[in-house]
């Protein structure tokens, strides 16, 4: 069956520290979407990278890099040179071929707060 | 990619009343997809809403419970009918990017309801 997990319920660190929010699946599909959103305080959840499985090669985008490793059903999300801005919930999803119906499985979410 | 506009962003309710929450989306879209967020939970799917027919619910759910309207391309209603404070939860309205790839949602602000 289709999983997204998120270890991490809530993780702290101090500004500028770098920090990782782990994600692992479980889907049999061989054809998926992974993907990452934030909620930060003010609720709207922000869209921040897609990724399909046939493509394994790592992203950075600024202050943010994702690792996908299908070996360890892992997606990874890292945050460098952490800001209070970052400070959200951020979540952790999965979409199958299969479903015709955008049915996304979410993980239940990492918190992360950042102090200044 | 769309914006979406949700009313209202937060409400508090009796138990036993009724609420309809309004989603506008500024583009024409094929379909929209309602989300609960139960307090410190992950994103449940409720249902695809389609213009021109009736809303395609996730187990759990059911149009008396969650009547829903989609009368044209850039409009639907979630209504939380006979509501109890079970029903405290933020509702998400949302919609497929298109720009950003399949199966990327766009998201509103959501419309945080206490019931008391």
């Amino acid at each position: 069956a289709q999983k997204v997990t998120q270890a991490q319920t809530e993780i702290s660190v101090v500004e500028k520290e770098d920090v990782t929010l782990d994600c692992v699946y479980e889907t049999r599909d061989t054809t998926y979407y992974l993907f990452w959103y934030k909620q930060p305080p003010s609720g709207e959840l922000v869209f921040l990278i897609r990724r399909n499985s046939f493509d394994e090669q790592n992203e950075i985008s600024g202050r943010y890099s994702w690792n996908f490793q299908k070996s360890t059903s892992s997606f990874n999300f890292t945050i460098t040179a952490s800001q209070v801005v970052d400070s959200a919930v951020y979540f952790c999803a999965l979409s199958e071929a299969l479903h015709s119906n955008y049915q996304l499985i979410w993980g239940a979410g990492t918190k992360l707060i950042i102090k200044p | 990619s769309a914006v979406i506009s949700q009313k209202p962003s937060r409400d508090i309710c009796q138990r036993g009343t009724s609420l309809t929450i309004q989603c506008q989306v500024d583009s024409q879209v094929t379909m929209m997809f309602w989300y609960r967020q139960q307090p410190g939970q992950s994103l449940t799917l409720i249902a695809t809403a389609n213009q021109g027919s009736e809303a395609t619910y996730e187990s759990g759910f059911v149009i008396d419970k969650f009547p829903i309207s989609r009368p044209n391309l850039t409009f639907s209603t979630l209504t939380v009918s006979n509501m109890s404070p079970e029903d405290s939860s933020i509702y998400l309205c949302s919609v497929e990017d298109e720009s950003a790839g399949a199966n990327v949602l766009t998201f509103g602000a959501g419309s945080r309801l206490t019931v008391l």
